[in-house]
């Protein structure tokens, strides 16, 4: 299926170090999300944005909604060991009726913090 | 809210069988979505639900695979005849819809076919 293309793949930093990463697409969306999963367990959702420019704030966490509609990227201030996990960007379309439809994921970004 | 809770967490089975998962939403959320995950990729659609109308499959969803949400509530997702390549982790989300929808996932199902 379709998926967005998400870079970097992985990243080692050391604790304290900022973290950027970032998706695109080469269609555009109406909404992008980003997702944090640890292993075993359910995607989390971290920051939800709705509108092409918007740039959203959630404690560390950083994202916004390219003006494109086809890109979003997102930023950790300050890493601490409790951010490892991979960290998903998602992607959603409104349907032919005027809903929203179902969500389109980048294969993630791997983070592992050194303390 | 309480979250949306899967069962099982695990299962094992061996091909041939046939397997059932368990969804139960945010309540009063109207919308409820199978997803599916392979290792080292993100989750893919493969079906929703508003209310209990199946509204979309994804052409992942081969004719072995059925679901369902015959109150409007909780869900279930049944593989039947299961192949090896059903390995996999099956995620299920909801939400309210709307124009600023947001699907929160529940912890999935892992499934081993051996």
């Amino acid at each position: 299926g379709q998926q967005l293309n998400q870079s970097p793949q992985s990243m080692f930093i050391q604790e304290g170090e900022d973290v950027s990463m970032n998706c695109t697409s080469s269609s555009i969306f109406n909404t992008w999300l980003w997702y944090k999963q640890d292993p075993g367990e359910g995607p989390v959702l971290l920051i939800a944005l709705y509108k092409a420019g918007e740039l959203t704030s959630n404690g560390r966490l950083t994202a916004q909604f390219g003006i494109t509609r086809k890109d979003s990227f997102l930023n950790i201030s300050a890493s601490i060991p409790s951010d490892v996990g991979i960290y998903f960007c998602a992607g959603q379309r409104r349907n032919y009726g005027g809903s929203q439809g179902n969500l389109i994921f980048g294969k993630g970004t791997k983070l592992s913090v050194k303390p | 809210d309480t979250g949306v809770s899967q069962d099982p967490r695990h299962k094992i089975t061996k091909r041939g069988q046939n397997v059932t998962f368990r969804c139960d939403p945010i309540s009063e959320h109207n919308r409820l979505y199978w997803y599916r995950q392979t290792l080292g990729q993100g989750p893919e659609f493969l079906t929703y639900f508003q209310n209990e109308a199946q509204l979309e499959k994804s052409r992942l969803l081969s004719d072995r695979f059925s679901a369902e949400r015959p109150k409007g509530s909780f869900s279930t997702l049944e593989i039947q005849r299961t192949e090896q390549g059903d390995s996999a982790m099956y995620l299920c989300a909801s939400s309210v819809g709307g124009m600023e929808e947001t699907q929160y996932f529940g912890p999935g199902t892992r499934l081993l076919v051996l």
